[in-house]
């Protein structure tokens, strides 16, 4: 297994502004996601982060609102953007070592309220 | 779009009993169905991941079924404990390949008291 963290675990902010979350893993791995989930919804995909390349984002999604950067094989950033009252969620780092889905790792997730 | 329903949507339990939930995929381009454990502030936690029809996969007092045919897979937990208290969330993944993704329902929070 992989043992992901992610900072910051919670953060309040105000509308406007932006928020850079991190994601790091203990050991390389091969793929990384980024996933939110808003109050009452399911956990969401936003994107796979590609190492040094864009992102891959999902119907949705798009790289303005989410710029994400994945510089190495262990650390990836999610960035949400002019944010509003709608961004309030949980959002979840993930990685996996196959090229499947198979044992996906997650982390313990970062808690935003934006007011 | 995919549509994974879990259902009860939350469950309260006295220690000592045993329970159980669904989870229903779409039965057509099925690769695997996975479940998670999330507790609170801590990272959603693997527990199985089945992929046969007709799959039963144990863990401790935990087990689950799977039938991919009418597409639903049932998670039972046994002798419920506090510490079983979580949110369990399923997901279904598709064919291998670029497109594959995990698709997750709204999760069932069980609540496990004294």
């Amino acid at each position: 297994s992989a043992v992901i963290s992610q900072k910051p675990s919670r953060d309040i902010c105000q509308r406007g502004t932006s928020l850079t979350i991190q994601c790091q893993v203990d050991s390389q791995v091969t793929m990384m996601f980024w996933y939110r989930q808003q109050p009452g919804q399911s956990l969401t995909l936003i994107a796979t982060a590609n190492q040094g390349s864009e992102a891959t984002y999902e119907s949705g999604f798009v790289i303005d609102k989410f710029p994400i950067s994945r510089p190495n094989l262990t650390f990836s950033t999610l960035t949400v953007s002019n944010m509003s009252p709608e961004d309030s969620s949980i959002y979840l780092c993930s990685a996996t070592r196959g090229t499947s889905y198979n044992e996906q790792f997650f982390g313990p997730g970062t808690r935003l309220t934006v007011l | 779009i995919l549509n994974v329903e879990q259902s009860p949507q939350s469950l309260h339990v006295q220690e000592g009993d045993s329970t159980n939930f669904t989870c229903s995929f779409p039965s057509s381009n099925f690769y695997a169905l996975h479940w998670y454990r999330w507790e609170t502030a801590k990272s959603p936690e693997a527990l199985f991941v089945m992929t046969l029809n007709g799959d039963e996969k144990k863990k401790g007092r935990i087990s689950a079924t799977l039938n991919t045919k009418e597409g639903y897979s049932y998670l039972y937990i046994k002798g419920s404990q506090p510490e079983d208290s979580a949110t369990y969330l399923c997901a279904f993944e598709g064919p291998t390949g670029t497109a594959s993704k995990l698709t997750f329902g709204t999760g069932t929070r069980l609540q496990v008291t004294l």
